[in-house]
């Protein structure tokens, strides 16, 4: 079955520029979502099709996906951006990345 | 605004079968752009895609839960429903219904609040 890795967490400082990946078997082919969850909240589609953002989602979110690795990057992060962000692509069915916690410090 | 409200028991006991049903509202569940889906995520853990269905009843199952797993829709209603059977504790996770687009990447855009669902005697 297809798989996709995510790091466990990630540390950014605020206004800082934020990188969270995904790495999957020729992943750059396949179309990638990623999304963030705040502590007892569902999650929230911020990214969809590699790079296009959902309304209401900040331009400082966006997103890449090439070879076998999806990007998330949030640019001048801040502190509300903590959370949990997982990957999600299509595979003959719905794949979720492990997570990442993303710790603003 | 679209909303999918998941409902159900809170506690089952082991052996037994889970049952849980998403209303939708704000929206057609007969829409052709959509498949209709259940995830879980236990406490502190990733997510976990369970199973998708079509308005049209097709249904596409996690084969890791296959053999456990029911998935149902109820146009009339706007509603679908998920059955899990044989369930222990390993199945104490929160669970969510959701809408997927059936292009565009598959992404899913708007998710129920989720219900907590505990296996225990």
């Amino acid at each position: 079955s297809y798989e996709l890795t995510q790091p466990p967490s990630v540390s950014v400082s605020p206004g800082q520029t934020a990188s969270i990946t995904c790495s999957g078997d020729k992943l750059g082919d396949k179309d990638a979502c990623w999304y963030q969850q705040k502590p007892g909240q569902s999650p929230v589609l911020v990214i969809y099709q590699d790079n296009k953002r959902p309304s209401g989602i900040p331009e400082r979110f966006s997103g890449s996906n090439s070879g076998h690795t999806a990007t998330l990057t949030i640019s001048g992060t801040q502190a509300m951006d903590e959370a949990d962000y997982y990957c999600q692509a299509w595979d003959s069915s719905t794949v979720f990345g492990g997570g990442t916690k993303l710790t603003v410090l | 605004q679209l909303q999918l409200q998941e409902s159900g028991p809170g506690l089952v006991k082991p052996s037994e079968t889970l049952s849980l049903t998403c209303t939708v509202s704000g929206g057609s569940i007969s829409s052709s752009s959509y498949y209709w889906v259940w995830i879980r995520q236990p406490p502190g853990k990733g997510l976990e895609w369970i199973g998708s269905i079509y308005y049209s009843g097709s249904t596409y199952y996690n084969p890791s839960l296959k053999s456990r797993v029911t998935i149902s829709v109820d146009t009339s209603k706007n509603q679908f429903s998920l059955k899990l059977s044989s369930v222990t504790a390993a199945d104490t996770t929160v669970y969510y219904c959701a809408r997927q687009y059936r292009q565009l990447g598959h992404p899913i855009d708007y998710w129920g609040q989720g219900t907590l669902v505990t296996v225990s005697s």
